[in-house]
């Protein structure tokens, strides 16, 4: 299957600072990308959905100014959590589409855990 | 609110039984399903996707839709311990663009 990559894998950072977390598609382009959060034993949490050249689309709840995704090629979405706190420690997985957008399959990224001191 | 519906678990099998997951979801106009296995601590990987009614077989994965009835199952013929992990339904909604709605998982453990 299609290979999407993400780093880091794992990040520990003080409260107060800024965190950004890559996602790469590796053998395939990708226009549109998507940002996933977990808590421990919840599902997958769609944040935000991240389009080549445009601003990102975010659900309802989350906050755009807080979680800023810059999606700026074809292979590139980064997601930055800024002035991270505690209650941001999570799972963050990013996962990309492959093919026509009724029928691709989406492949996930390795995920990149979190850990807000 | 569009819903996917999963019991957690964990489904408890033995070795070389089949394990049988079920998923439910709450709106008609959906058009592609999918299974993903995640192992804990790691992200998911895509098991099946299925788009019509009835039976798509890969293996010893076989999905079931049903749509009239708002349902999809999974079923791992012959599971293996290596077959222990959270199983995670997802449901691509018609008028949602692309992205996915996931359910809650089901824990799967495959005893020896």
């Amino acid at each position: 299957g299609a290979v999407v990559s993400q780093h880091p894998s794992r990040v520990i950072c003080k409260s107060g600072t800024s965190v950004k977390i890559e996602c790469r598609s590796l053998d395939f382009q990708a226009t549109t990308m998507f940002w996933y959060r977990q808590f421990p034993k919840q599902s997958l949490m769609l944040m935000a959905t991240s389009n080549e050249g445009s601003k990102a689309t975010y659900e309802q709840g989350v906050e755009k100014d807080k979680f800023l995704i810059n999606h700026a090629s074809l292979t590139l979405s980064t997601l930055t959590v800024t002035s991270a706190h505690p209650e941001d420690s999570s799972f963050y997985i990013c996962s990309a589409r492959t093919g026509q957008s009724n029928t691709g399959e989406l492949f996930f990224g390795e995920g990149s855990r979190l850990t807000v001191l | 609110q569009k819903e996917v519906e999963q019991n957690s678990g964990p489904l408890s099998v033995p070795e070389g039984a089949i394990a049988s997951l079920n998923c439910t979801y709450s709106d008609r106009v959906s058009q592609s399903f999918f299974w993903y296995r995640q192992y804990s601590g790691k992200s998911p990987e895509l098991i099946m996707s299925i788009y019509s009614n009835g039976d798509k077989e890969d293996g010893r994965f076989t999905a079931q839709l049903n749509k009239a009835s708002q349902y999809v199952s999974l079923l791992i013929r012959d599971s293996q311990p290596s077959d222990s992990a959270t199983y995670l339904c997802a449901v691509k909604w018609g008028a949602a663009g692309n992205k996915l709605t996931f359910g809650g998982g089901t824990r799967v453990l495959v005893k020896p």
